[in-house]
This record gives C-alpha cells, structure tokens and sequence, in this order.
C-alpha cells in the first residue's frame, strides 16, 4: 500500500499568515493527489484534487501543487475559518490512502 | 442537492454483526461509484471499501477484508455496508462517499457519518 506522510503533524498560525503543509507518498502517484478540509465534528471537504484543481466552490487562497512524490497544500492568508485538519489522499491506485492529517491552530 | 444519509450504526459486543446503509439523492446513484471512509474516535481517515457505479467491482481495506461486504441497490439509491464479525478496532464513525467521477477515486460529496461502538 502507498503510504502517505504528512508534515507538520500540527502547526500554529495567525490569521494572515502564509501556511504550507506537505504530503509526501511513499512511490510515484503522478497527480492523482486529493486535500481535503476537516472541522471540528463535521464532515471532511473537498479542497483540491488532481494535486493541483481547485473544486468548485473552494475560495482561492487555497492551492496545491506537486506531482510524483511531493505534493504541497498552501493557504496563501489564513483566515478564521481555516482552523481544521487537513488530510492528503492518494487515488493513484488501491487502497485508497490518506495521510495522518494536518491540524491547524490558532496561535 | 446531493445528499447522503447513513444509518445502522449503534453499539454492538465483539463478533457481533451490523449492516450500514447510506440513501443517496439529488445525482443520477447508479452512475457513480461508491466509497465508505471510517474514522476512529480522535483518529484520522481510513478508506474502507469502495464499490462501482453498476455492483460489479469491490475493494476493500486489508483490515476489514473477508469480514465487511459493500454492495448497493441501485433500485433504492442505497448503497450497505455488512459488517462481521465486529472488533474493537472497528470502533468508528462510518462514512458513504460519493465518488468524483469515474475512475476519479476521490470524495466530492460525504454523508454526515454514523457511530458503530464495538464494546462488551
């Protein structure tokens, strides 16, 4: 199985700040590469697929890039409504995997 | 509008047995795969099982493999989960996802999950 490994595990920020987190597969997926955003007691939503396709409805700020084994989510200015966890999944092949999550807190 | 609504969760001994459901509306059912995702109490995602748009292909995750069985009746819009032989571990809020498009593995649209506690 593909495993993912995201960086940081967690991670402190203001609003306004620039916040990368990274998710790096264990062989070549290509871009087969989702990111997905989870708030406190809600369901996971879809930010990014195809590493780097913003889906509908998604506010800009968020982008991603990446494509083999490097994949990077950056929110460009962390807003309030940015507080959550973010997780990477790979869709390259089966079993479907995602990584340990991201949690991003307020400093 | 999309909608996904599981059901069936609860608390159930180990070994025991549950079956989820999940009835999808407002998208064409039978023209989408299928997905269950399950997260543990304070845990991250895991996949589970996936299934196709018309019931002839399945995966499932190596931990749940030859004990939970997907399938869907496109009939009804309702996509299931049987669950056997139920562990601790299993302990999780249960998920249906609908899947992107096909051939495209990944989440647009997520039920808002049910419990399933295993526990004597």
């Amino acid at each position: 199985a593909i495993q993912l490994t995201q960086s940081p595990s967690s991670l402190s920020a203001s609003v306004g700040d620039r916040v990368t987190i990274t998710c790096r597969a264990s062989q070549g997926i290509s871009s087969a590469l989702a990111w997905y955003q989870q708030k406190p007691g809600k369901v996971p939503n879809l930010l990014i697929y195809d590493a780097s396709s913003l889906e509908s409805g998604v506010p800009s700020r968020f982008s991603g890039s990446g494509s083999g084994t490097d994949f990077t989510l950056t929110i460009s200015s962390l807003q309030p409504e940015d507080f959550a966890t973010y997780y990477c999944q790979q869709f390259n092949s089966y079993p479907i995997t995602f990584g340990g999550g991201t949690k991003v807190e307020i400093q | 509008e999309v909608q996904l609504l599981e059901s069936g969760g609860g608390l159930v001994q180990p070994g025991g047995s549950l079956r989820l459901s999940c009835a999808a509306s407002g998208f064409t059912f039978s023209s989408y795969a299928m997905t269950w995702v399950r997260q543990a109490p304070g845990k991250g995602l895991e996949w589970v099982s996936y299934i196709s748009d018309s019931g002839g292909l399945t995966y499932s995750a190596d931990s749940v493999k030859g004990r939970f069985t997907i399938s869907r009746d496109n009939s009804e819009n309702t996509l299931y989960l049987q669950m056997n032989s139920l562990r601790a571990e299993d302990t999780a809020v249960y998920y249906c996802a609908k899947n992107y498009l096909r051939g495209r593995n990944f989440f647009d649209y997520w039920g808002q999950g049910t419990l399933v506690t295993v526990s004597s």
